[in-house]
């Protein structure tokens, strides 16, 4: 079982605020990390993919960072948003296993 | 291209009856998923395919779960008898060419099982 993990499991920020939350994956065989946007009662919507070590990407006001020496990736959001809310997903592509495993999210809601 | 189809989006159905879920995915996408989502459990993966091919079928709980994919652009997954624990979201995705590509992602089937 591959041990993907998303902290905090939920946050509650004011307009405005930035924030930043992690995902943590085994730095073995890696492949690839994703990050999806969950809006309630809609599907996952994929936000970046990040190959090599010390890749960041940037989308507006959220961008994304990766250690896949130490097994982790940040996502962060500045100035947050009313329609930022939302669980935000990793995903972590095994070569070894070759598939991908989701962790369980972190929700975010912003409060206006 | 329309995105991922699934069908139906909610389906009702009583404990041991038959149930089957379809996607069409993505034309031209290799690669299709079925996940399934619950509260205690987030987003599983029950099976993917390639080309049509089942590659991992370890997530799938049990004989009970089947799945099969005749052609590139339709899938089914089907619960028989199904039973009320697998009430969920069940959700179909694709993605181009690897297991590590972006997915996309269908509407979800939301199954109720009474």
């Amino acid at each position: 079982i591959l041990n993907v993990e998303q902290s905090p499991q939920s946050l509650h920020v004011q307009e405005g605020d930035s924030t930043n939350f992690t995902c943590s994956f085994p730095s073995s065989n890696f492949y690839a990390l994703h990050w999806y946007r969950w809006e309630t009662a809609k599907s996952p919507e994929a936000l970046f993919v990040m190959t090599l070590n010390g890749d960041e990407k940037k989308k507006g006001r959220i961008s994304a960072t990766l250690n896949t020496k130490e097994g982790y990736s940040y996502l962060y959001i500045k100035g947050s948003q009313p329609e930022d809310s939302a669980t935000y997903l990793c995903a972590y592509g095994s070569g070894g296993y070759q598939k991908v495993t989701f962790g369980t999210g972190t929700k975010l809601q912003v409060i206006p | 291209d329309a995105g991922v189809i699934q069908s139906p989006r909610h389906e009702v159905t009583e404990m041991g009856q038959e149930v089957t879920l379809r996607c069409k995915p993505i034309s031209g996408h290799d690669y299709l998923f079925w996940y399934r989502q619950t509260m205690m459990r987030g987003l599983e993966l029950l099976i993917y395919f390639n080309n049509n091919v089942p590659i991992d079928d370890s997530g799938m709980p049990e004989d009970r779960f089947s799945a099969k994919m005749p052609n590139a652009s339709f899938s089914t997954l089907k619960i028989q008898p199904s039973e009320p624990r697998d009430s969920a979201v069940y959700f179909c995705a694709s993605s181009f060419n690897s297991f590590t590509d972006t997915q996309y992602f269908g509407p979800g089937t939301r199954l109720t099982v009474l």
